[in-house]
């Protein structure tokens, strides 16, 4: 599986964008980045997966780089309800296994 | 999104005792679930994959023995833990993907909170 990189921890204002960032540069040509979070105690939630293009939902914004080395999760208006810990996997081809790295801390302040 | 059930949401039990986790998916058949621990303050560490009709995939360093799994039908998937000792308290996870094909987002259950007393 391609590792993934991620800052321990980031903050951001209320209301401001959150921008997450992941390096995977060992990726493969056939393997999707996937983006989850777990909120405390609770199980980890989808938000988002593409393989090159960008992609939006009503959750958040992936943008991949050309490259695929690196992406960002952009979270647009933050709340104080998306403190979260924000996990960028790079789902192995072939499989449907999702291995967690350590993630992002985000906490959202007032 | 889909939904994946846990049952129960936290257990006690006394060490040596066995315990069983129950993982549904209600609106889905998942040919493949995963089962996942986490330690306080640590990631999720994937402990097997169960596949339904057939034996699990456990990962390496996980006791097959310790952690029963049965997925005996595409919507269940039970983990036993035998003989449980406090080391073993922990969250447990699981996950499971449709029958759709490959690169489709998981969905995890809301987790199980065991203490081994």
């Amino acid at each position: 599986d391609a590792k993934t990189t991620q800052p321990p921890s980031m903050d951001c204002a209320e209301g401001r964008a959150a921008n997450l960032p992941c390096n995977h540069s060992t990726i493969s040509g056939n393997e999707y980045v996937y983006w989850y979070r777990q909120i405390h105690s609770q199980g980890p939630q989808y938000i988002i997966h593409g393989l090159k293009n960008n992609e939006t939902n009503e959750m958040a914004s992936l943008i991949i780089t050309e490259d695929r080395k690196s992406s960002t999760l952009i979270l647009p208006h933050a709340t104080l309800r998306d403190t979260a810990v924000y996990y960028c996997i790079v789902r192995a081809a072939g499989t449907d296994k999702l291995i967690f790295g350590t993630g992002t801390r985000l906490q959202v302040f007032p | 999104g889909a939904v994946v059930s846990q049952h129960p949401s936290w257990v006690i039990c006394k060490s040596g005792t066995s315990v069983k986790i129950e993982c549904r998916s209600l609106d889905f058949q998942a040919t493949t679930m995963f089962w996942y621990r986490q330690f306080p303050k640590q990631s999720l560490m994937l402990m097997a994959t169960s596949n339904e009709g057939s034996k699990a995939t456990y990962e390496q360093g996980v006791e097959k023995d310790k952690f029963l799994i049965n997925h005996a039908s595409l919507t269940l998937s039970t983990l036993t833990v035998t003989s449980a000792h406090p080391e073993d308290s922990s969250f447990y996870i699981c996950s499971a993907s449709g029958t759709g094909g490959r690169n489709t987002e998981a969905f995890f259950g809301q987790g199980t909170r065991l203490t081994v007393v």
